[in-house]
Formats: C-alpha cells, sequence, structure tokens
C-alpha cells in the first residue's frame, strides 16, 4: 500500500478536462512538503510533469496543472489529448519514513 | 542536455549480488547540491526511492534496505553504482536512476530504466 494515495484509473475524451488527486497525511504533504507529479508512458522513465505543487518543468504544456492544500494534491489536465494517455505518479517527501514517496499511480485513458 | 542510463544484468540468481551503473552526462556530480539516487519499479508496484549519493559523498538508504544497499561513486567521475546483496524474486523491477539538486524534493531527470528479473 502507497504512502500516497491516488485513484486506479480515470478517463476522458478528447478536449475534456480530467482530475487526478493524490491523499497524503501529516507526515508529507501536512508537513509541508510539496507534491510533484510525473507522466510515464509504459516501458518507459517517468517524466517530470509538475514540481513544488503547480509548476510546470520547460516544455510542458500549460494544460497541465496542479495544486496542493492541507494533504491532498491535484493534477488537472484540460483539453485532453491522445497523447496525454499514460501513467500518472504523484511524489513528495515523508519526514516520518525519511523517505521520497510516490503514489500507486493512475491510469489515464483518453477515449 | 541531461542523460542518465542504467547498465547491468537483466537476470540474476536469488541469493546473488546485483551490481548496477547508472553513467549520466549533462552534469557533475561534483557540483555543490547535486545528487544521484535509485529508484525501482516492481510490477504493479509504486515507484520506490532506493538510495542516493551526493557531491560531497554522504549516502543514504531505504531504511528497509538499508543493510543490503551501497551506493558509490564510479571509477568514471560520470558513473554511480549501487549493489545490492542477497537478491530475492521480490526485487524483479525496473530500477532507474534519477537526478535530485538540494533544495528540491523532487527528480528532475531520469534514466530509461533497467528490468533485472530475479530467478534461478
Amino acid at each position: 500500500q502507497s504512502v500516497l494515495t491516488q485513484p486506479p484509473s480515470v478517463s476522458g475524451a478528447p478536449g475534456q478536462r480530467v482530475t487526478i488527486s493524490c491523499t497524503g497525511s501529516g507526515s508529507n504533504f501536512g508537513a509541508g512538503y510539496d507534491v510533484h507529479w510525473y507522466k510515464q508512458f509504459p516501458g518507459t522513465a517517468p517524466q517530470l510533469v509538475i514540481y513544488a505543487n503547480s509548476n510546470r518543468p520547460s516544455g510542458v504544456p500549460d494544460r497541465f496543472s496542479g495544486s496542493r492544500s492541507g494533504t491532498s494534491a491535484s493534477l488537472v489536465i484540460t483539453g485532453l489529448r491522445a497523447d496525454d494517455d499514460g501513467d500518472y505518479y504523484c511524489q513528495s517527501y515523508d519526514t516520518s519514513l525519511s523517505d521520497w514517496v510516490f503514489g500507486g499511480g493512475t491510469k489515464l485513458t483518453v477515449l | 542536455q541531461v542523460t542518465l542510463k542504467e547498465s547491468g544484468p537483466a537476470l540474476v540468481k536469488p541469493t546473488q549480488t546485483l551490481t548496477l551503473t547508472c553513467t549520466f552526462s549533462g552534469f557533475a556530480l561534483s557540483t555543490t547540491g547535486m545528487r544521484l539516487t535509485w529508484i525501482r519499479q516492481r510490477p504493479g508496484k509504486a515507484l520506490e526511492w532506493l538510495a542516493r549519493i551526493d557531491w560531497d559523498d554522504d549516502t543514504f538508504y531505504r531504511r528497509p534496505l538499508k543493510t543490503r544497499l551501497t551506493i558509490s561513486k564510479g571509477r568514471s567521475k560520470n558513473q554511480v553504482v549501487l549493489t545490492m546483496t542477497d537478491m530475492d524474486p521480490a526485487d524483479t523491477a525496473t530500477y532507474f536512476c534519477a537526478r535530485l539538486r538540494e533544495g528540491d524534493y523532487f527528480f528532475d531527470s531520469w534514466g530509461q530504466g533497467l528490468l533485472v528479473t530475479v530467478s534461478s
């Protein structure tokens, strides 16, 4: 069981908006540690899409946005495209474990 | 451009020691604040951080695996090596190396990953 909890799957039609949630606890988000999001195609390396809650690395379109409040965080993707299909992982740092922690991943299917 | 690539055996036997090498370019691990980590992804499981080495040679390990892991700088200044002893089929996973910088708590660049299967 992952320290950060994500829904196993979400889906949406092209052009729609989807939200992927990530629930943490007082020892990670609640302790002030940021959430970061990665996208992964099967068999490839994870790619950072949001860092420090809401910042996009260079090259990531503004269709991707993120937020964190209390012990929860969200990744929002608007204007869904076929190439958004893949697995999305949230990540933070946990002070009680002294460990970088990840969510179990959410499979996004673009219908 | 930052690149990282993992290398090592694709298959190891139970009880053997796994040695993985991360070869990187586009940055120097000797730069103050630079860190390199190993992360694995077991089939159907979440990503797990394993170990970290810093520019000043400080090392850190995932607590449950601490006795089995060693991370070190390689003979080449652009390499980092991870060894994991007493391999078990439960250690079958894709192993990634990733860059981390002081002050950041996210991994900004990753290698492509290396699938290691533990089987007799």
